[in-house]
C-alpha cells in the first residue's frame, strides 16, 4: 500500500531553519517525481518544489534559494530543509508522489504544519 | 512561469444538476491526452487534495464516472455530473509540463 507520511514540522522564529520529512512506503521515492506543496490554512494550493525521477529539481521564486529538496534514499525518504524562515511560510506543507499515473500526483501524505511566528 | 486561471471561483450546484469548471493556461500545455500533463485535484474540507483526472481527460482509480475532463491547448473543464452532497469542496486544475508547476485559485463547489 502507498503511503506518504510527512513530519517536522512546528513553531520557529522568523529567520530560523526546519527540515520536513516524507517517509514513503510502497514505492521507491528515487523512481518517482515527488513534489512539495503548501497550503495557507483557508486559502488555495501554491507548489514549493519538485525533484525528478533524474533528480533535476525547481522551485517556486518564492522560495528559491532558502528551500532544498533532497531524498535519502537509504530512508526513502522525501525532504525539503528551509531556511531563512519567514511569516509567509506559514503554512501546512504536502508532499505527493506521481506513483502510478505518469503526471498526474495520485499520492498525497497527510501534511505538516510549519507556523513562523516570534 | 505559465499562469493558471479557474472561473468560477465558486459554484452553487442543486443537487443531481451537472457542474463545469473552467481552466485556462497562460501558454499551451498540448493537445494530446497522451503526454499533456494537466490534472484536477478536489479537496474537502480537513482533507488533503485528491487526484481526480490527469492527463487532460484520464480518470484516477477509483474515481467516479461523474467526473470527466477535457480540453487541449489552453483550454480546459473539469466536469461533474449529477452532483452529489459528498462533491462539496474546492478543485484545483495543475499543470506539470514544464518546471516550476502551478495550480489555479481553486473553486469552491457549494451546495445551492
Amino acid at each position: 500500500e502507498v503511503q506518504l507520511v510527512e513530519s517536522g514540522g512546528g513553531l520557529i522564529q522568523p529567520g530560523g531553519s526546519l527540515r520536513l520529512s516524507c517517509v514513503a512506503s510502497g514505492f521507491i521515492v528515487s523512481r518517482k517525481y515527488m513534489i512539495w506543496v503548501r497550503q495557507v490554512p483557508g486559502k488555495g494550493l501554491e507548489f514549493v518544489s519538485v525533484i525528478s525521477n533524474d533528480g533535476s529539481t525547481s522551485y517556486a521564486d518564492s522560495v528559491k534559494g532558502r528551500f532544498t529538496i533532497s531524498r535519502d534514499n537509504s530512508e526513502n525518504t522525501l525532504c525539503l530543509q528551509m531556511n531563512s524562515l519567514r511569516a509567509e511560510d506559514t503554512a501546512v506543507y504536502y508532499c505527493a508522489s506521481s506513483v502510478t499515473t505518469g503526471g498526474g500526483f495520485d499520492y498525497w501524505g497527510q501534511g505538516t504544519l510549519v507556523t513562523v511566528s516570534s | 512561469d505559465i499562469v493558471m486561471t479557474q472561473t468560477p471561483l465558486s459554484s452553487p450546484v442543486i443537487l443531481g444538476q451537472s457542474a463545469s469548471i473552467s481552466c485556462r493556461s497562460s501558454q499551451s500545455l498540448g493537445y494530446s491526452d497522451a503526454d499533456t500533463d494537466l490534472s484536477w485535484l478536489q479537496q474537502r474540507p480537513g482533507q488533503p487534495p485528491r487526484l481526480l483526472i490527469y492527463r487532460i481527460s484520464k480518470r484516477f482509480s477509483g474515481v467516479p464516472d461523474r467526473f470527466s475532463g477535457s480540453g487541449a491547448g489552453t483550454d480546459f473543464t473539469l466536469t461533474i455530473s449529477r452532483v452529489e452532497a459528498e462533491d462539496v469542496g474546492v478543485y484545483y486544475c495543475m499543470h506539470a509540463t514544464q518546471f516550476p508547476y502551478t495550480f489555479g485559485q481553486g473553486t469552491k463547489l457549494q451546495i445551492k
